[in-house]
């Protein structure tokens, strides 16, 4: 079975722009979770999504959004990109809703912001 | 709400030497635990997770976890560490509409 794919693997952008991440799950997951990974605050979480209804939201400003389709591949979008906003973000694909169950995570998106 | 927290965010040991990373939740007693570990420039990969059918549990490459009510403790060990197992574990314990993140404990193996 293949694994969670994400796509880009890395992004350089500037500050101002906006960018959009992708997440294909593992076939038959219908749970997919973005996480943000950086040195200082450590992975957190910003959005659950469950056959196509965003479940749950981490503490971030509306700039990030995101989305899921009904083959349940997942978008995120981060709009007026800031220095801040630099990190890997974490695709997470699980069965049921990601509390309850085993994630599988991917490889990541390495945005950098200049 | 639940919260997770990992004590020591570096350890380093030998190799073939006791590996102890350490975890605590919160009080209320969470239905499920899970230790993950990220390799470099890898995403997250998971090593075990409790589910409270059984308080030793087993996982991946040798890796086990005690849950201790008592001491709100889920401790992760492996007997011998090896070269392979230098990477950062993270615990995580299940929230009422989240999975919570430790800050992360970055392991290395010295020969």
């Amino acid at each position: 079975k293949a694994g969670v794919t994400q796509t880009p693997r890395y992004l350089i952008k500037t500050r101002g722009q906006q960018v959009t991440l992708s997440c294909s799950p593992i076939s038959g997951h219908r749970s997919v979770s973005w996480y943000q990974q950086t040195p200082g605050q450590g992975l957190q979480f910003l959005f659950e999504y469950f056959s196509e209804t965003q479940r749950n939201k981490g503490n971030f400003p509306g700039r990030f959004s995101g989305r899921q389709f009904s083959n349940s591949r997942s978008e995120m979008n981060v709009s007026t990109l800031e220095l801040g906003d630099s990190a890997l973000y974490l695709c997470a694909s699980s069965l049921g809703q990601a509390r309850s169950y085993e994630q599988y995570f991917g490889p990541g998106t390495r945005l950098t912001v200049t | 709400a639940q919260s997770v927290t990992q004590l020591g965010s570096h350890v380093s040991v030998s190799e073939g030497a006791l590996v102890l990373l350490r975890c605590n939740y919160s009080s209320s007693v969470p239905p499920y635990l899970f230790w993950y570990v990220q390799y470099p420039n890898q995403g997250l990969q998971l090593l075990l997770k409790y589910t409270s059918a059984a308080t030793l549990v087993k996982g991946i490459n040798g890796f086990e976890a005690e849950f201790k009510k008592s001491e709100t403790s889920f401790h992760l060990t492996k007997p011998s560490a090896h070269m392979s197992d230098a990477a950062e574990y993270f615990c995580a314990v299940s929230g009422t509409d989240k999975l919570i993140f430790g800050t992360g404990t970055r392991l290395q193996v010295f020969p």
